[in-house]
C-alpha cells in the first residue's frame, strides 16, 4: 500500500523568511514520482513542483525546491522569500506507474505580513 | 484553453436523491479520475479511467459510478446520495505517462441533507 504522511498540520511564518514542508511516503515501488500541490482559498489544486524518483538532483522551480532523500523516502518542500500569496493548504503527493496519485492530509501554511 | 472543466460548483441534495456530477477536459488526456477531499483527509481516489471505456475503482469507490463513453468527458454519478457524500469533488486528467502531473478541475462542492 501506498501512504504519504504530512506530520505539520499548520505552519506559519514571515513574509520573506524561508519555510520548510515535510513529507514522508512509503511505497515499495522502485520508480514513482513525486509532488507538491498547492490549494489556495479559491480551491483550485495547482501544481507546485514534482520530482522523479530515478533523478537525484533535488528539483526547483523559482522560490520553490525540494530535498528529496530516496533512502528515507522524504520528500520535504523549501519556500524562500515567503509571499502573501503562498498562503495556502500544501499537499505531498505520490504516484505510481497506475498513474494514480496518494494524497498526504496537507498542510496550512500562513504567510504573516 | 479550457482545462479540465466541471459542473456544476455547488449542489445541495436530499439524502436519497440521485446525480450526476459533469467533468470534461480538452486536452486529449487519457487519464481521468474523481477525487473527494474531505477535512483532515487530503485527497482520495474514488475512480479512474485509463481510456475511454476503460474504467476502474479507486481507494473509496462505494456510492459511486462512473463511465467513459468519450475520451473527453468522465462523469461521477450519485444513484442514492447519503450524508457521507457530503464533500469536495474533484475531476483530474492527464497524459498516459507516469511523469505528467494531472490537472485538476476547479471542485465540486456537493452537500447532501
Amino acid at each position: 500500500a501506498q501512504t504519504v504522511t504530512q506530520s505539520q498540520p499548520e505552519m506559519s511564518v514571515q513574509e520573506a523568511e524561508t519555510v520548510t514542508l515535510s513529507c514522508t511516503y512509503d511505497t515499495s515501488e522502485s520508480n514513482y514520482y513525486l509532488f507538491w500541490y498547492k490549494q489556495p482559498p479559491s480551491r483550485q489544486m495547482i501544481l507546485v513542483i514534482r520530482q522523479e524518483a530515478y533523478k537525484q538532483q533535488n528539483a526547483t522551480e523559482n522560490r520553490f525546491s525540494v530535498n528529496f532523500q530516496k533512502a528515507a523516502k522524504s520528500f520535504s518542500l523549501k519556500i524562500s522569500d515567503s509571499q502573501l500569496g503562498d498562503t495556502a493548504m500544501y499537499f505531498c503527493a505520490f504516484k505510481t506507474g497506475a498513474n494514480n496519485l496518494f494524497f498526504g492530509t496537507g498542510t496550512r501554511l500562513t504567510v504573516i505580513p | 484553453n479550457a482545462g479540465v472543466t466541471q459542473t456544476p460548483k455547488f449542489q445541495v441534495l436530499k439524502t436519497g436523491q440521485s446525480m450526476t456530477l459533469q467533468c470534461a477536459q480538452d486536452m486529449n488526456h487519457e487519464y481521468m479520475s474523481w477525487y473527494r477531499q474531505d477535512p483532515g483527509m487530503g485527497l482520495r481516489l474514488i475512480h479512474y479511467s485509463v481510456g475511454a471505456g476503460i474504467t476502474d475503482q479507486g481507494e473509496v469507490p462505494n456510492g459511486y459510478n462512473v463511465s467513459r463513453s468519450t475520451t473527453e468527458d468522465f462523469p461521477l454519478r450519485l444513484l442514492s446520495a447519503a450524508p457521507s457524500q457530503t464533500s469536495v469533488y474533484f475531476c483530474a486528467s492527464s497524459g498516459q505517462a507516469s511523469n505528467q502531473p494531472q490537472h485538476f478541475g476547479d471542485g465540486t462542492r456537493l452537500s447532501i441533507l
